[in-house]
C-alpha cells in the first residue's frame, strides 16, 4: 500500500515559474525523501529531511516538513524544461526487522512548458 | 549514474512462466531492496536483503523470492507469472544502519502476455 499521496497528481507550468508539490502520509516517520523519475527510468534521490527538521534547501529545491500535519512540500524554483519528470515522496520508518523501510507515494507528474 | 546496474532492461514472458532479474549494487553497499512499479503508480516495496538474508518484505506472495550473494549482488525471482506482474522492477542499494537515500538502477521492464 502507498504510505504517501502527492498532490497534485499532475502539474504543468511555464518555464521559469516555481513548482510546488505536496505530500501527505499516515504514520510516524524517521525521515522523508523526495525522488525524481524521468519517464520509465530509475529514481534519483533529490533531498532528505529528518523528522526533527522543518525546512531544508538544496540548490533550487526547498523542502518543508510538518510532522503535526503529516505533510511535506517540495518547491522547485525557476523551473527548467529539464525538470520535466515525475516526483515522488518517500517516507522512512523503522520496520519490524529493525531496519529502515522506505515507502513511496503516488507521484506528481510535472511538465515544464518552454 | 548511481553505480547500480540491472539486467535485463526489457523482457517479455507469458503467463505461468518464471523470470529472474539481476542487480549489481553500488560498491560498498551491503543492502539491496526491490520495488515493483506498475504503470502510473509509485514503487511498491517487495523485499530487502542484507547479508544474504531477507530483511523485510512487503505485501507480495511467496512466488516472489530473492537472493543476495556474498558480493552483495541480488536476484529477484518470480514464479507462475500473472498478467498483473507486468511492471518496472527496480533494484536499489544502500548501506545498512545508515539512514539515508537509496541508489536505484534503471530497472527491468517486464511484460507478461
Amino acid at each position: 500500500s502507498q504510505q504517501g499521496e502527492e498532490d497534485p497528481q499532475a502539474l504543468s507550468i511555464q518555464e521559469g515559474e516555481n513548482a510546488t508539490m505536496n505530500c501527505s502520509y499516515k504514520t510516524s516517520i524517521n525521515n522523508l525523501q523526495w525522488y525524481r523519475q524521468n519517464s520509465g527510468r530509475g529514481l534519483v534521490h533529490l533531498i532528505l529531511i529528518r523528522s526533527n527538521e522543518r525546512e531544508k534547501h538544496s540548490g533550487r529545491l526547498r523542502v518543508t516538513l510538518d510532522t503535526s500535519k503529516k505533510s511535506s512540500s517540495l518547491l522547485i524554483t525557476a523551473s527548467r524544461a529539464a525538470d520535466t519528470a515525475s516526483y515522488f515522496c518517500a517516507t522512512a520508518r523503522i520496520s519490524n526487522f529493525g531496519n529502515e523501510k522506505l515507502t513511496f507515494g503516488t507521484g506528481t507528474r510535472l511538465t515544464i512548458i518552454p | 549514474e548511481t553505480g547500480v546496474t540491472q539486467s535485463p532492461t526489457h523482457l517479455i514472458k507469458t503467463r505461468g512462466q518464471q523470470v529472474t532479474l539481476r542487480c549489481s549494487s553500488q560498491s560498498g553497499h551491503n543492502t539491496v531492496s526491490w520495488y515493483q512499479q506498475a504503470l502510473g503508480q509509485g514503487p511498491q516495496f517487495i523485499f530487502q536483503y542484507y547479508r544474504e538474508e531477507e530483511n523485510g518484505r512487503g505485501n507480495f506472495p511467496p512466488r516472489f523470492s530473492g537472493l543476495q550473494f556474498p558480493n552483495y549482488s541480488s536476484e529477484l525471482n518470480v514464479n507462475a507469472l500473472e498478467l498483473d506482474d507486468s511492471a518496472l522492477y527496480l533494484c536499489a542499494s544502500s548501506l545498512q544502519g545508515r539512514s539515508g537515500e537509496l541508489f536505484f538502477g534503471e530497472g527491468s521492464r517486464l511484460t507478461v502476455l
